[in-house]
């Protein structure tokens, strides 16, 4: 049973390009979590869905983010306009059930030059 | 809002001795502990987690305890390898809302042989 996959691992974006990052939660798994960390800090929250709807996006800057989960596919963690200040690891998580334990996959590291 | 707050940052330790990471959270609601063990370049790998109705789980050297009158949660490892080196963070999260993981800052552990 395959974990949480992220791809790209590795994205490198010019200022004022779009970001998108996906990720594809444990089989079985319907709730997915998008988390940020900083360069040595703690990982932030940003947004928590279920397919095809956002259960809570209160960690989600108000410009700029975006976030999906569709019936088929992927979830994407979309950034528009980047910025240097969006330079970081973003990781998703997914869990089997509400309240279940959340398992990480190995993240994007966004560069933005 | 929930906040956690890990002690120490920084742990060293020798091979074969115990290590203690502490963690305190605000919100009394909570009740959902996991422990997250990072190493360089990789995602949070949970390790060992407890719920609010139980006050101390263990699995092989590695143990956790919660104090819910304290608000404060433990995480022990015990005969400390080098291989336990990594980054540790501890979490907390309301599960009956399907909320997100708080976070700590993270506790560096270094192991020397």
């Amino acid at each position: 049973n395959a974990g949480v996959m992220q791809n790209p691992r590795h994205l490198v974006r010019r200022r004022g390009q779009e970001a998108r990052l996906r990720c594809s939660p444990m089989k079985g798994h319907s709730h997915v979590y998008w988390y940020r960390q900083l360069p040595e800090e703690g990982l932030k929250f940003m947004v928590y869905l279920q397919k095809e709807n956002i259960i809570d996006e209160s960690g989600m800057p108000k410009e700029r983010f975006s976030a999906e989960f569709p019936k088929e596919g992927p979830s994407i963690l979309r950034i528009q306009q980047v910025v240097r200040g969006d330079s970081a690891a973003y990781f998703c998580a997914s869990s089997p059930f509400t309240g279940g334990e959340q398992y990480f996959g190995p993240g994007t590291r966004l560069t933005v030059t | 809002g929930e906040n956690v707050e890990q002690h120490p940052s920084t742990l060293s330790v020798q091979e074969g001795d115990s290590a203690v990471i502490k963690c305190t959270y605000s919100d009394s609601a909570s009740n959902y502990f996991p422990w997250y063990k990072q190493e360089l370049g990789k995602g949070p790998q949970l390790i060992i987690d407890i719920r609010s109705n139980v006050g101390e789980k263990k699995d092989q050297r590695i143990a956790v305890t919660l104090n819910k009158t304290a608000k404060h949660f433990s995480l022990h490892i015990t005969e400390t390898q080098p291989e336990d080196s990594a980054v540790y963070f501890c979490a907390a999260s309301k599960t009956q809302a399907g909320t997100a993981l708080i976070f700590g800052k993270g506790t560096t552990l270094s192991v020397s042989s």
